[in-house]
């Protein structure tokens, strides 16, 4: 299976500030058709994941545009602008390029 | 707006049967161009995928190897919706369980999630 590492593992971050989040992945994610099948998802506090980004870096609808995501073959990153209260909780990578499907570990972001 | 509600019990006896059902509103079950999902979360695994079924002219199932000898997902479109067992649990099932929308290889929507406990 592809393992999907994230660092770190607990972000503390001051409001305002940007974060920056990265996902390294024990293979190649660039897909026989081109494509690049990484997707980020948040997670609050009591709440089911949600997606933020897919194919590295396309935003979903209703995404603040302070979250973008980038990177290319093993080397991805999710980065907030600027962060605000409501971005705390636990953000994860997954990719979907080799079967099975696998996440990363997750990476807890809360305010300093 | 595509919504999934799951229903089942929350908790299950060892070596029984673990059974989740996903109600799909906003979407159809036979859409040949989505897959329905089953993931699970626990502290100790973290996120894991156990398995879909989709339909491209007739249905097709993939599962997780580790889950491979113990699952069925069956979709009901009778009722639009799709279900989950999971057979000889123990308690390293115990975990939250989510049903989750696939579509050109990601996962947009997702279920509220469903504990189940497995304990006698």
């Amino acid at each position: 299976d592809v393992v999907m590492t994230q660092s770190p593992l607990s972000l503390p971050v001051t409001l305002g500030q940007p974060a920056s989040i990265s996902c390294r992945s024990s293979q190649s994610l660039v897909y026989s058709d081109g494509n690049t099948h990484l997707s980020w998802f948040q997670q609050r506090p009591g709440q089911s994941p949600r997606r933020l980004i897919y194919k590295v870096s396309n935003r979903d609808s209703g995404v603040p545009d302070r979250f973008s995501g980038s990177g290319s073959g093993t080397d991805f990153t999710l980065r907030i602008s600027r962060v605000e209260a409501e971005d705390v909780g636990v953000y994860y990578c997954m990719q979907a390029t080799h079967w099975p499907w696998t996440f990363g570990q997750g990476t807890k972001v809360e305010i300093k | 707006q595509v919504q999934l509600q799951q229903s089942g019990p929350g908790l299950v006896k060892p070596s029984q049967t673990l059974s989740l059902t996903c109600a799909i509103s906003g979407d159809s079950v036979s859409s040949n161009i989505v897959a329905w999902n089953w993931i699970r979360q626990s502290p100790s695994r973290g996120l894991e995928w156990l398995g879909r079924t989709y339909y491209r002219s007739k249905w097709y199932n993939d599962y997780a190897i580790f889950v491979k000898s113990r699952i069925t997902i069956n979709p009901d479109t009778s009722k639009n919706q799709f279900s989950l067992q999971l057979n000889s649990v123990t308690p390293e099932d115990t975990a939250v369980y989510y049903c989750v929308r696939g579509v050109d290889s990601s996962l947009d929507y997702w279920g509220q999630g469903t504990l189940v406990t497995v304990s006698s």
